[in-house]
C-alpha cells in the first residue's frame, strides 16, 4: 500500500514550547490529511481534516488555535502543538488518502504516529 | 456516524481461525464496511473493506451479512503478530466530504502461542 511517514517519531518538550510535527505521503498526491491523537488505552479520535490549499476542518472540542495545522503541499501536512503542556502529552497520528473521483471509493494510509511528551 | 459495535477483547489460539464480529445496524446503503488493526505503538494498517459482497485479500475475509447490519473479520490462520486492535469503521462512501474515519474502541485480539 501507499506509505505515509511522520517526522519525529518522539519528542520530548518543555511545557510552553512549540512542536511541530510533519507527515508525509511518500508515493502519492493527498489532497486531504487527516490528524488524530490518542492517549494511552484509548481508541484514535480525529482531531482535524487539513485540505491542501484550504483551512482544516477541526473537530468539535479541538483548538484550532492550539493545534495549527497546514497542508502546504500535496504530500505534506504539518501539526504545530502551540505552547505545549503535560496534558498535551499524546500519541499524534495522521493519515492520507489517494484522491479519486468524487462518488467514488478511495483508499486512507495510516502514518506510524509522533509520541510527543511534554515536561 | 453511523455506530459501530465490536466486543471489546477476545482471545484465540496461534494458527486457529479467528473471527473478529461487528454489529453496525445503522448503516446507510453508501456506507463502506471498513476493518484496520493497529499493533503497539504503531500506525493503524488497513486490513479490509467491503460494501455488500464478502471480500477475500491476502490478509483476511471480510463477511458481510446480508442485510448488511453485522460483519465479520476472519483471520484464516493466526499468528503471534496479528495481536493487536482491530478497529471495525464505516465510512460514507458517496459524499466527498464525509468520508473520514471515526475510530471506535476496537476488539483487543490476544493470540497465545
Amino acid at each position: 500500500g501507499a506509505v505515509v511517514s511522520q517526522h519525529p517519531s518522539r519528542v520530548i518538550c518543555k511545557s510552553g514550547t512549540s512542536v511541530k510535527i510533519e507527515c508525509r505521503s511518500l508515493d502519492f498526491q493527498a489532497t486531504t490529511m487527516f490528524w488524530y491523537r490518542q492517549f494511552p488505552k484509548q481508541s484514535l479520535m480525529l482531531m482535524a481534516t487539513s485540505n491542501e490549499g484550504s483551512k482544516a476542518t477541526y473537530e468539535q472540542g479541538v483548538e484550532k488555535d492550539k493545534f495549527l495545522i497546514n497542508h502546504a503541499s500535496l504530500t505534506l501536512s504539518t501539526l504545530t502543538v502551540t505552547s505545549a503542556h503535560p496534558e498535551d502529552s499524546s500519541f499524534y497520528i495522521c493519515s492520507a488518502r489517494i484522491p479519486g473521483l468524487a462518488g467514488l471509493y478511495n483508499e486512507q494510509f495510516f502514518g506510524p504516529g509522533t509520541r510527543l511528551t511534554v515536561l | 456516524d453511523a455506530k459501530t459495535t465490536q466486543p471489546n477483547s477476545m482471545e484465540s489460539n496461534e494458527e486457529e481461525p479467528v473471527h473478529l464480529p461487528c454489529n453496525h445496524s445503522t448503516i446507510s446503503g453508501t456506507d463502506y464496511i471498513h476493518w484496520y488493526r493497529q499493533l503497539p505503538s504503531q500506525g493503524p494498517e488497513y486490513v479490509i473493506h467491503g460494501l455488500t459482497s464478502n471480500v477475500n485479500n491476502r490478509m483476511a475475509s471480510l463477511a458481510i451479512a446480508e442485510d448488511r447490519k453485522s460483519s465479520t473479520l476472519i483471520l484464516h490462520r493466526a499468528t503471534l503478530r496479528d495481536a493487536a486492535v482491530y478497529y471495525c469503521i464505516l465510512r460514507a462512501g458517496i459524499i466527498q466530504g464525509a468520508q473520514k474515519l471515526v475510530f471506535g474502541q476496537g476488539t483487543r485480539l490476544t493470540i497465545n502461542p
